[in-house]
């Protein structure tokens, strides 16, 4: 079946600790896109990965796409509370008409002050 | 304008009613998806409009009617919901099917 797993599940962390979130998929990806959800919030979209062992920053987030295109990583360099929240990759899986969007399992960050 | 906006923000129905979540974009995206978002879960898809016309149903219970009137307007009907589904109801919209969506802040149902 359509699977995209994430580990960890829970990540706690101190404040100014790096943090890193993997994602896998059961199979290959057209691409990637990862989202933030914060405590009792919806998610929101932060980038999408297309090409083979693509690499993209956004500040202190590093986004990276595997060789093969199933599997990506989000690494957050010196974490600040303002991370906390889960983080979730997502996939295009084929749904006859048109592609659906599958999330992973998710990773909730915590970060202690 | 860069929102998708849902009404209400809450609900809380018995089993016997009938409500609407609405849900609102002004971008010019052509899909828009519905998604339900158990505590501690990652958000499951329900269905996708594609131009206006519903284009995936995820093996959705029927107690779950879905509209989309035009290319800006969502809604999702319910009728006889089960206390199982209660649930963060969150609508999205996108460019594409393969660019990132844009998610509403969600309906949280409670059905007692």
């Amino acid at each position: 079946g359509q699977q995209v797993m994430q580990i960890p599940q829970y990540q706690h962390v101190q404040e100014g600790e790096d943090f890193t979130t993997y994602c896998n998929s059961s199979t290959t990806l057209s691409n990637i896109q990862w989202y933030k959800q914060r405590p009792g919030g919806h998610p929101v979209f932060l980038i999408q990965l297309v090409k083979s062992g693509e690499v993209k920053k956004q500040k202190r987030l590093t986004f990276q796409f595997g060789e093969a295109k199933k599997n990506s990583s989000l690494h957050i360099t010196a974490t600040q509370t303002t991370d906390v929240g889960t983080y979730f990759c997502a996939g295009p899986f084929y749904g006859g008409a048109t592609n659906k969007l599958i999330f992973g399992t998710g990773t909730l960050l915590a970060v202690q002050p | 304008d860069t929102e998708v906006t849902q009404t209400p923000k809450h609900l809380v129905m018995g089993m016997t009613n009938k409500k609407s979540l609405k849900c609102e974009q002004h971008m010019g995206h052509r899909a828009m998806y519905w998604y339900k978002q158990k505590a501690k879960k990652p958000p499951e898809l329900m269905f996708v409009y594609s131009y206006e016309k519903l284009s995936i149903n995820e093996s959705v219970p029927s107690r779950f009617s879905p509209e989309c009137p035009n290319s800006s307007l969502l809604n999702l009907h319910l009728h006889a919901l089960q206390p199982e589904d209660s649930a963060l109801y969150l609508c999205a919209s996108s460019q594409s099917e393969r660019a990132g969506y844009t998610f509403g802040s969600g309906t949280r149902l409670t059905v007692v």
